[in-house]
């Protein structure tokens, strides 16, 4: 079974555009997690999204914002960039089935650098 | 989610057991304690989660004391692929707040 999928692997950014980033969970995971991961503040979280909704959000500004479609894919943007958006962004994909131990399986990222 | 503490760093010799420990004395019980990896700028890869009992799998086994405030994971024969920063997590798999929170970890330096 494919793992999570990313899109871009790499990108380079100006300061003040805004960028779109792609998660392609594994097939039959419904739930996808976003975190973003610098140097400084290590691993956090971003949001959550389950059934095209989001369900959990992290302590991030409103620049950065997702969305998940009726396949479970899902897209994170951040507007109006920002020399600290420089960062690893991490998509993790869960079943999210009731009952059962939920573990997260993370894809290889997309490394974001804002010039 | 309860806080973990990890030591900083470790060695450990090619072929031997290596043998990571964490605290998480305000672990509540509800929650289950997650170990993941991270190799340097790849996504954390997910090795072994327990609640109470000890668990094993193909890539490592998880030591949960009694009281459930510590546990270990152990590379019964680490490699130098094993080097790798260590997160051990404990989390609710249920409800809104659901997600991992990482702390800094342990460094794992696997020497040949």
């Amino acid at each position: 079974k494919a793992g999570v999928t990313q899109t871009p692997r790499y990108l380079i950014k100006t300061r003040g555009q805004q960028v779109t980033l792609s998660c392609s969970p594994i097939s039959g995971h419904r739930s996808v997690s976003w975190y973003q991961q610098t140097p400084g503040q290590g691993l956090q979280f971003l949001f959550e999204y389950f059934s095209e909704t989001q369900r959990n959000k992290g302590n991030f500004p409103g620049r950065f914002s997702g969305r998940q479609f009726s396949n479970s894919r899902s897209e994170m943007n951040v507007s109006t960039l920002e020399l600290g958006d420089s960062a690893l962004y991490l998509c993790a994909s869960s079943l999210f089935a009731s009952g059962i131990t939920d573990t997260q399986y993370f894809g290889p990222g997309t490394r974001l650098t804002v010039l | 989610d309860a806080k973990t503490t990890q030591p900083t760093s470790m060695d450990c010799a090619e072929g031997r057991a290596a043998n990571l420990p964490c605290n998480h004395s305000t672990i509540s019980g509800n929650e289950y304690v997650y170990w993941y990896r991270q190799i340097h700028s790849q996504g954390p890869q997910y090795i072994i989660h327990g609640l109470k009992n000890n668990e094993t799998n193909e890539m490592a086994s998880l030591i949960i004391t009694e009281d459930r405030k510590s546990s270990t994971l152990i590379l019964p024969h680490a490699t130098l692929r094993d080097t790798a920063v260590y997160y051990c997590i404990v989390r609710v798999v249920s409800g809104s707040a659901r997600q991992l929170t990482f702390g800094s970890g342990t460094q794992l330096t696997v020497l040949p």
